[in-house]
This record gives structure tokens, sequence and C-alpha cells, in this order.
């Protein structure tokens, strides 16, 4: 069974930073891409970043300040996410796959706030 | 960045209805959409991939069609647990990005 399970949210104060992390289980995790996706409350989900092969792609609104990457022998992905802001805040999912995402974590929140 | 312009924002339907949501692109997108229904506090649930494959367990009732610009998503005949949002997005180039949503209410 296919399970993504996400981490590391919670409550940070503008301009500070925080380490997601999605442990991945149940599929040959090094054969796949992995994307993040955000929504904010009350709005539509925003494709944030994607891992493919050695590739890296980032939403504009968060370039240059969240970093993807991935430990193939721990099964997991992480997005380093620094120099955050009010607009950052949201649920965090990880996705199987660069794209037609057929599983979900359960995402994990962030707040920006003072 | 490509848009994607859903229509309508809101829908009110009854059990057996046939509904049509449709989604537009501000440029051709081959076939590369996707459909997700979510429902309150859950993850996006895939319906649809390719613009017409229907994802393995959806009901068939969903039904995807279009290519280029314009796309449609099609419940057959509503049933109470498709009372959801509703989101197409593309997946032709980065940043891939979703329509705003078609929230889908009961009448």
């Amino acid at each position: 069974e296919v399970q993504l399970l996400e981490s590391g949210g919670g409550l940070v104060q503008p301009g500070g930073s925080l380490r997601l992390s999605c442990a991945a289980s149940g599929f040959t995790f090094n054969s796949y891409a992995m994307t993040w996706v955000r929504q904010a409350p009350g709005t539509g989900p925003e494709w944030v970043s994607v891992i493919s092969g050695g590739n890296t792609y980032y939403a504009d609104s968060v370039k240059g300040r969240f970093t993807i990457s991935r430990d193939n022998s721990k099964n997991t992905v992480y997005l380093q996410m620094n120099s955050l802001r009010a607009e950052d805040t949201a649920v965090y999912y990880c996705a199987k796959g660069s794209h037609s995402w057929d599983y979900w974590g359960q995402g994990t929140l962030v707040t920006v706030s003072s | 960045a490509i848009q994607m312009t859903q229509s309508p924002s809101s829908l009110s339907a009854s059990v057996g209805d046939r509904v049509i949501i449709t989604c537009r692109a501000s440029q051709g997108i081959r076939n590369d959409l996707g459909w997700y229904q979510q429902k309150p506090g859950k993850a996006p649930k895939l319906l649809i991939y390719a613009a017409s494959n229907l994802q393995s367990g959806v009901p068939s009732r969903f039904s995807g069609s279009g290519s280029g610009t314009d796309f449609t998503l099609t419940i057959s005949s509503l049933q109470p647990e498709d009372f959801a949002t509703y989101y197409c997005v593309q997946d032709y180039n980065y940043p891939y990005t979703f329509g705003q949503g078609t929230k889908l209410e009961i009448k």
C-alpha cells in the first residue's frame, strides 16, 4: 500500500525557516518524481515544486526561497523553506509522481505569523 | 505561466443530474490536463488524467474530454458523494497551474 506521510509543519515567524519531510512507502521511491503542492486556507491548490531525476522546478512564488531535495536511502523528499512570508501559510501536501498525482499525503500545516 | 480558467465557479445541482465543468487554458496544452475532486479537509483525488483517461477505481459516470485549450469534465448522473470541489490542472509545462475550482453543491 502506498503511503506518504508529511511532517515538519508548524508555526513560524515571518522571515523564518522550516523543513518539511515526506516519508514514502509502498512503492519503489527512487523510480518516481515527487511533487509538493500547497493549499492556502479557503483557496485552491497551488503547485510548488517537483524533483524529477536530477532536475528540480519551482513555482515563481517560491523560487529562490524554497529548495526541494530527496534522500532515496530514506525514501524521503524534503522541502526546505526559507524567508517565509505570511502568504506561504498553507497545508503542504507531497504527491507521488511528476503529474497525474494518484497518491497524496495527508498534508502538514504551515502557519507564518508573528 | 499558463492560466487555467474554470467555469462555473459554483454550481447547484440535484442527484441524478448531468453536470459539465469546463476548463480553458491560456495557451495550447495538448491533452496535458488532469481533473481532481476535493472534499473538505482531504487531499485532492485524481479523477481524470491526460484529459480523457479515467483513473483506476473512479466511477464511470466521470468522463473528460478536450485538447488544446478547451476541456470538460462531465458527471453523467450525480451521486450524493459527488458533491465536492473540482479542479483542473495543466501539466504541460512548469509551473503547473490549477484552475480556481468549481464547488458543486446540492440543490
